[in-house]
């Protein structure tokens, strides 16, 4: 089954408020990370949280870690327009051959100017 | 400036026709993937070349093989295209096993007629 459950599946908010996307997994992991994705595009990568910290920050980002509810939340502070995109958590066991990912469903996210 | 690169972005082929797609790095990453990702779905592993160590996820079907003659390139090979096969096609890198941010290309959407 799916490792990563994100919810909400689709966030709409105003210009300059916060959006707080959560993400839920069920095994053990190394390091959990969000990317985002615009309408037909690939993936960037935001952000990776490893599995003993608790909190991290990159500009308007702020994530969230919970390994104890196999949970980590992603909060957009003073969103944009340009936010409008699909997030995505992917957790990453850690094996020896690469960096395999396992992707949630994504949340949607519009901000609307 | 581009460091993922995949061609075409858009491909388009006949049920049952063989079709390649293709994806280039100039990062010098060692490590590189293959994803499909279906209408606001998440994306799927498909495989991974460590190198010139070849992972295949155990649900991928025969179907789909892979490629890496050098560094740089690696190429995904649908055999015989089904109608279930139309998605976007993602390829991504790393620069080592435990490196753990992956570098994804823009995607190449396929369609079968």
């Amino acid at each position: 089954s799916q490792q990563g459950e994100e919810d909400p599946q689709a966030l709409s908010i105003q210009e300059g408020e916060n959006a707080t996307m959560n993400c839920s997994y069920k095994t053990s992991i190394n390091n959990l990370q969000w990317y985002r994705q615009n309408s037909g595009r690939g993936l960037v990568h935001l952000i990776l949280i490893r599995s003993n910290e608790r909190e991290k920050h990159s500009g308007r980002l702020r994530v969230t870690l919970d390994t104890s509810k196999k949970s980590s939340s992603l909060l957009i502070t003073a969103s944009r327009a340009a936010d409008t995109a699909s997030y995505f958590c992917a957790t990453d066991a850690g094996e020896t051959s690469g960096s395999r990912l396992t992707f949630g469903e994504g949340t949607q996210l519009t901000v609307n100017p | 400036d581009a460091m993922v690169i995949q061609n075409p972005r858009y491909q388009v082929t006949q049920f049952g026709k063989p079709v390649t797609l293709s994806c280039s790095q100039t990062l010098n990453h060692n490590v590189m993937y293959w994803y499909q990702q279906k209408s606001s779905q998440a994306p799927k592993l498909l495989f991974h070349y460590y190198d010139k160590d070849f992972n295949n996820e155990a649900d991928t079907p025969d179907n789909f093989q892979s490629r890496r003659p050098n560094t740089s390139f690696c190429f995904l090979d649908i055999r015989s295209p089904g109608l279930g096969d139309a998605a976007m096609y993602l390829c991504a890198t790393s620069r080592d096993p435990g490196i753990e941010t992956q570098y994804f290309g823009p995607g190449t959407r396929l369609l079968v007629l």
